[in-house]
């Protein structure tokens, strides 16, 4: 089967800029997660949908992120204005329900300058 | 809150030696463990995975842990490291039922020849 897709890969922005995430989960898969993994930190969840709903997003900045996730499917993160602390790997997942294990893609890099 | 620690962000060791990674979580509730593997500009791929069966759980290219609870220590091993085996690793926790993974650090295994 086809893994997790993403794109760009690579996004170089200056501050106060605005940027955008696009990820494909596997076919089938209900939940879908956006992790954000800084440089020689570990990932950290920003938002996870469970279909088209929010499950948690506790710990996303939601003045200057948003996400949505139309249809249960595909999903957009979203960061306006960026600033230099948003420079890291943006990585999509998605899991079968009540599995706990999760299928990643590659990353989208963010570099804010 | 749940949380994982990993003792040492590097670890060096000679090609055909032992790969021991350490990893101690913190729950209230019995969790679920895992181990991730993210080679360079790779998204995580995941290792092993306990779910209270087993207490001794076998992963994928020779690697295993080993769940106590006595000890909260999920640590990682493979008897004879390989070159290949360079990357970064991360252990994870959730809570038994819960889609929402908390990763450690990682933790960056060096292979030396």
């Amino acid at each position: 089967e086809a893994g997790v897709a993403q794109s760009p890969r690579y996004k170089i922005i200056e501050k106060r800029q605005s940027v955008a995430f696009w990820c494909n989960p596997i076919s089938g898969h209900a939940t879908l997660y956006w992790y954000q993994q800084i440089l020689g930190q570990g990932p950290k969840l920003l938002i996870q949908f469970q279909n088209n709903g929010v499950v948690d997003d506790s710990q996303l900045p939601k003045d200057r992120f948003s996400a949505e996730r139309l249809k249960g499917v595909d999903s957009t993160l979203k960061i306006q204005p960026a600033k230099l602390e948003d420079s890291a790997v943006y990585l999509c997942a998605s899991s079968r329900t009540n599995t706990g294990e999760l299928f990643f893609g590659e990353g989208s890099r963010l570099t804010v300058l | 809150a749940q949380s994982v620690t990993q003792l040492g962000s590097h670890v060096s060791v000679s090609e055909g030696a032992l790969v021991l990674l350490r990893c101690n979580y913190s729950s209230s509730v019995p969790p679920y463990l895992f181990w991730y593997v993210q080679y360079p500009n790779q998204g995580l791929q995941l290792l092993l995975k306990y779910t209270s069966a087993a207490t001794l759980v076998k992963g994928i290219n020779g690697f295993e842990a080993e769940f106590k609870k006595s000890e909260t220590s999920f640590h990682l091993t493979k008897p004879s490291a390989h070159m290949s085996d360079a990357a970064e690793y991360f252990c994870a926790v959730s809570l038994q039922g819960a889609q929402k993974l908390v990763f450690g650090q990682g933790t960056r295994l060096t292979i030396n020849p």
